[in-house]
C-alpha cells in the first residue's frame, strides 16, 4: 500500500508568482485535505476535496484554489504569491467521514522571496 | 465554529515516566472526531490516536491513551513509559461539520522533550 506523496519537496518563488503543489492520496482514500503550516504554528486547514468536489474550506482567500482528479490525487494552486505564503504545505488523505483518520504526506516547503 | 486549545507550549518528562498533554475543544457540531498527531523535527505528521464524539470508551493505542471527558470538552493525550524518541511537537485536532461543510481544526501544539 502506497502512502501519501507530495511534490515537489521544496520550492522557491518570488512575490506575485503562481505555484502548483501536487499530492497523491493513499490507496482506498477518496478525500484529500490541504493545510498550511507556518513556522512554529499548527496546521491551518485550507480546503478539502471529496470525489472531485470541494466540501470544506478554511479561512483562506480565493487565490488559494484546488483540484481533485478521478484517481483522487489533488493539486493546490496559489496565485499572486505573498511573502506570508512561505510555509510547509501538507496534504492529507482519508475516507470521507469525520471519524476517518487523515494520513499526511511529507509536505512541500515553499519559500516566497 | 470549531476551536482547539492547547495551553502547554512546552513540557519536559523523564524517560520511562508518564506525561499528559492537555487539549480542550469547543464545537456545536453534534458529531466530530478528535485526533492526536506527532510531528518530529523532520516535519512529517504522524497519526497517534482517535476518539469519536459518541465513543463511550477512552481510546488506547499502545503507549498512547486519550482521556476523553465530553462534558468538560477535553481530550487529553497520555503517553506512558516515555521514550527519547517521543520528543516532538504534539497536535490535537478536531474534524467535524460546520455550516454544511467539513472542517478540521488543529491546536497550536505542545513541544514535548524527554529527558534521559
Amino acid at each position: 500500500e502506497t502512502g501519501v506523496t507530495q511534490s515537489p519537496t521544496h520550492l522557491i518563488k518570488t512575490r506575485g508568482q503562481q505555484v502548483t503543489l501536487r499530492c497523491s492520496s493513499q490507496s482506498g482514500h477518496n478525500t484529500v485535505s490541504w493545510y498550511q503550516q507556518a513556522l512554529g504554528q499548527g496546521p491551518q486547514f485550507i480546503f478539502q476535496y471529496y470525489r472531485e468536489e470541494e466540501n470544506g474550506r478554511g479561512n483562506f482567500p480565493p487565490r488559494f484554489s484546488g483540484l481533485q482528479f478521478p484517481n483522487y490525487s489533488s493539486e493546490l494552486n496559489v496565485n499572486a504569491l505573498e511573502l506570508d505564503d512561505s510555509a510547509l504545505y501538507l496534504c492529507a488523505s482519508s475516507g470521507a467521514g469525520v471519524g476517518e483518520t487523515q494520513y499526511f504526506g511529507p509536505g512541500t516547503r515553499l519559500l516566497v522571496l | 465554529a470549531q476551536k482547539i486549545t492547547q495551553t502547554q507550549p512546552g513540557m519536559f518528562v523523564q524517560e520511562k515516566e508518564a506525561v499528559t498533554l492537555d487539549c480542550t475543544y469547543d464545537t456545536s457540531d453534534p458529531s466530530y472526531g478528535l485526533f492526536w498527531y506527532k510531528q518530529p523535527s523532520s516535519g512529517e505528521m504522524i497519526f497517534l490516536i482517535y476518539q469519536g464524539s459518541y465513543d463511550q470508551q477512552n481510546a488506547t493505542e499502545g503507549r498512547y491513551s486519550l482521556n476523553f471527558q465530553k462534558a468538560r470538552k477535553s481530550a487529553n493525550l497520555v503517553i506512558s513509559a516515555s521514550q527519547l524518541g517521543d520528543s516532538a511537537m504534539y497536535f490535537c485536532a478536531m474534524r467535524g461539520f460546520s455550516g454544511g461543510y467539513q472542517k478540521v481544526t488543529f491546536g497550536i501544539g505542545t513541544k514535548l522533550q524527554v529527558i534521559p
